[in-house]
């Protein structure tokens, strides 16, 4: 079955830097890759996601990288914000049923 | 309603009680999924409806675990003769499609002691 792997597990920057967290995958047929953010006592919520047809996708301050030759994706945040921490989680979808999530990023966001 | 709500928020049960929790998806999303998540680790899939019908249940981790959606809108998930390995964050998404983009709701909380 389809492995995910997500680094770092923690990630510390100062507000204003650029974070980037990076997951891979094993299975080749995959083809949808979000990303969700996770507050404290909340449900994750999807910030940002891709499908295998496009390279990159941006939206504001966040944007995901894909190469599928090497299966592997990037989440890059700029102009990091202390609001920006909470935890990050990569997933990635096999043909449309389940996802299955990284071990997720603990950011945090220092002023 | 505007998004999904489960209930209850927390939820205390003595090993061996039985359980119930509840998901109230966005109206009109025909995907409906349960995860788990153990302190400090991912979301695990658990089992998916599409309307009323359980397309997939491989992730239930016992027969312990049962799940239901008679009607294709409301979901229960049913865990009985809990045990401590039961306790985590039990969380619901819905979507409209089959799988992309799905909402999640806040969880509930179980905790056996």
């Amino acid at each position: 079955g389809e492995n995910v792997e997500q680094h770092p597990s923690t990630l510390s920057v100062q507000e204003g830097d650029s974070a980037v967290i990076k997951c891979t995958y094993s299975d080749s047929a995959s083809n949808y890759f979000p990303w969700y953010k996770q507050e404290l006592g909340k449900g994750p919520q999807l910030i940002i996601d891709i499908r295998s047809n496009v390279g990159e996708k941006k939206d504001q301050r966040i944007a995901v990288t894909l190469n599928k030759t090497a299966k592997h994706f990037s989440l890059h945040i700029t102009e990091t914000q202390p609001e920006d921490s909470a935890v990050y989680f990569c997933a990635v979808g096999p043909s449309g049923t389940a996802l299955i999530f990284g071990k997720g990023t603990t950011l945090s966001v220092s002023s | 309603g505007a998004g999904v709500s489960q209930s209850p928020r927390y939820k205390v049960a003595k090993r061996g009680q039985d359980v119930a929790l509840r998901c109230d998806p966005i109206s009109g999303h025909v995907s409906l999924f349960w995860y788990q998540q153990a302190l400090g680790q991912g979301p695990e899939f658990l089992t998916y409806f599409q309307n009323e019908a359980q397309l997939d249940k491989s992730g239930l981790p016992s027969d312990r675990f049962f799940a239901e959606r008679p009607e294709g809108s409301v979901s229960t998930l049913k865990i009985q003769r809990t045990q401590q390995e039961d306790s985590a964050v039990y969380l619901c998404a819905s979507s409209s499609g089959t799988g992309y983009g799905y909402t999640f709701g806040s969880g509930t909380r179980l905790t056996v002691v």
